[in-house]
């Protein structure tokens, strides 16, 4: 079964400072990777996803994240954060197949963004 | 207009009481999820139903039963409610069960006391 690991729960940062949340996964065979963000109070909205090719994935906000096959990482990252950033943000991993499968998501990382 | 919405937002209850939360969505998705999500953040995945068939249930105690009356529709029914069914729980929905974003609801923040 897949897995996905975050290993920091808070990071904390300077207003216009880059920012790299970290994640790691563990799967058998190919994956699907996704950064979710939850603002306070709100449900979860999608950043961004890697399915197949390039393995620089952009996404909105300015988020960025690469995939790492060797490395099973898929790290987010943003160069300049600003203070409407702050909020959790997941991991996911999915194994694609043509049956059913769930999303897997990481424990989060609160992204507390300093003025 | 709201993609997925939940009712209530929140939900205070004694224990022992049985409760429902309603989710429904306009996206005309086939997939439809509920998930928890405890007091660290933690998210966990309940049930899926696709084309109101369930196809994920997770370990979930007896007393959480999901019913989907058409595709649109995801309620979930919480039977003798439990001081550690507090959290907030979410429902989510996707074009299908292969379909790999998953739009939220805003959440329903039970508290049982």
């Amino acid at each position: 079964a897949q897995s996905v690991t975050q290993l920091d729960s808070q990071v904390p940062v300077f207003e216009e400072a880059p920012v790299e949340l970290r994640c790691n996964y563990s799967s058998s065979v190919s994956v699907y990777l996704f950064w979710y963000v939850q603002y306070p109070n709100q449900g979860l909205q999608l950043l961004l996803k890697y399915l197949s090719g390039s393995t620089l994935v952009k996404g909105i906000n300015g988020f960025e994240a690469e995939f790492n096959k060797s490395q099973t990482s898929f790290h987010l990252r943003k160069p300049s954060v600003h203070i409407s950033d702050t909020a959790e943000y997941f991991c996911a991993v999915k194994v694609p197949s043509g049956g059913y499968q769930k999303v897997t998501f990481g424990t989060g990382t609160k992204l507390q963004v300093i003025p | 207009d709201t993609a997925v919405s939940q009712t209530p937002k929140y939900l205070v209850t004694q224990m022992g009481n049985d409760k429902s939360i309603k989710c429904e969505q306009n996206l005309g998705h086939d997939t439809m999820y509920w998930y928890k999500q405890d007091s660290k953040k933690f998210l966990k995945i309940m049930f899926s139903y696709n084309n109101k068939e369930l196809i994920i249930n997770e370990t979930v105690p007896n007393r959480f039963s999901p019913k989907s009356p058409d595709k649109a529709h995801l309620n979930l029914h919480i039977n003798s409610l439990e001081l550690g069914d507090s959290a907030v729980y979410f429902c989510a929905s996707s074009q299908d069960a292969v379909e790999n974003e998953q739009f939220f609801g805003p959440g329903t923040r039970l508290t049982v006391l």
